[in-house]
């Protein structure tokens, strides 16, 4: 059974760009979160999916943060426009039930230049 | 403001060495505490704690809860360099969203031959 994959794994970008992440959960499970974290700061929420309906995105630092999840599978981040303070690796996890054991993916090492 | 401390930040011991990895928690609306081990890149479900003084066990690797004084830990004995890693503590908080995980900083052990 594969794992939650995020693409890409690094990326490389000059503030005021923008730049789209993408997480793949594990199949069948409804509920997707998103975290993020920042140089010596521990991993924070973002927000969580189940299928496609946002279900508490109350830790999305601002509007240029936008996550969607159309049709309950894959799901995006996009960032627009980037600034220097976004930088991090942002994680996102998949569980079957919101009870269950979150899986993490690689996640994505986003640099702002 | 709900928060996880993990302490050490970071450890250096032998292989064959016990460590133990503290997990103290102040969060509003406890419903878990999760391990996970983190190598290169995802972080890997270790346990699931939701019970005082039950402790789990897997391998050389086990923790136990106390709810009462807000901590955790988790031991490893026998360390092996394959042992080498981060361990994160995270909290989930059934206040806000279903699942949402607070995490500490985490604590850096690194195993040498």
């Amino acid at each position: 059974e594969a794992g939650v994959t995020q693409f890409p794994s690094h990326s490389v970008i000059e503030k005021g760009q923008t730049v789209t992440l993408r997480c793949d959960p594990i199949s069948g499970h409804d509920n997707l979160y998103w975290y993020r974290r920042v140089m010596g700061k521990e991993i924070k929420f973002l927000l969580h999916f189940v299928k496609e309906s946002k279900q508490d995105e109350s830790g999305m630092p601002n509007n240029r943060f936008l996550a969607e999840r159309t049709g309950g599978t894959y799901s995006t981040l996009k960032v627009q426009p980037a600034e220097l303070e976004d930088s991090g690796v942002y994680f996102c996890a998949s569980s079957q039930d919101s009870w269950y054991i979150q899986y993490f993916g690689a996640g994505t090492r986003l640099s702002v230049l | 403001e709900d928060k996880v401390v993990q302490s050490p930040l970071s450890l250096v011991v032998h292989e064959g060495d016990t460590v133990t990895l503290n997990c103290s928690y102040e969060v509003t609306n406890f419903r878990s505490l999760l391990w996970y081990k983190q190598e290169k890149k995802a972080p890997t479900f270790l346990f699931m704690l939701t019970s005082s003084g039950i402790e789990k066990k897997s391998g050389r690797l086990s923790s136990i809860l106390d709810k009462k004084e807000l901590f955790s830990i988790l031991n490893i004995t026998a360390t092996q360099t394959g042992d080498s890693a981060v361990y994160l503590c995270a909290v989930e908080n059934y206040g806000g969203s279903q699942g949402n995980l607070i995490f500490g900083k985490g604590t850096k052990l690194s195993v040498k031959p």
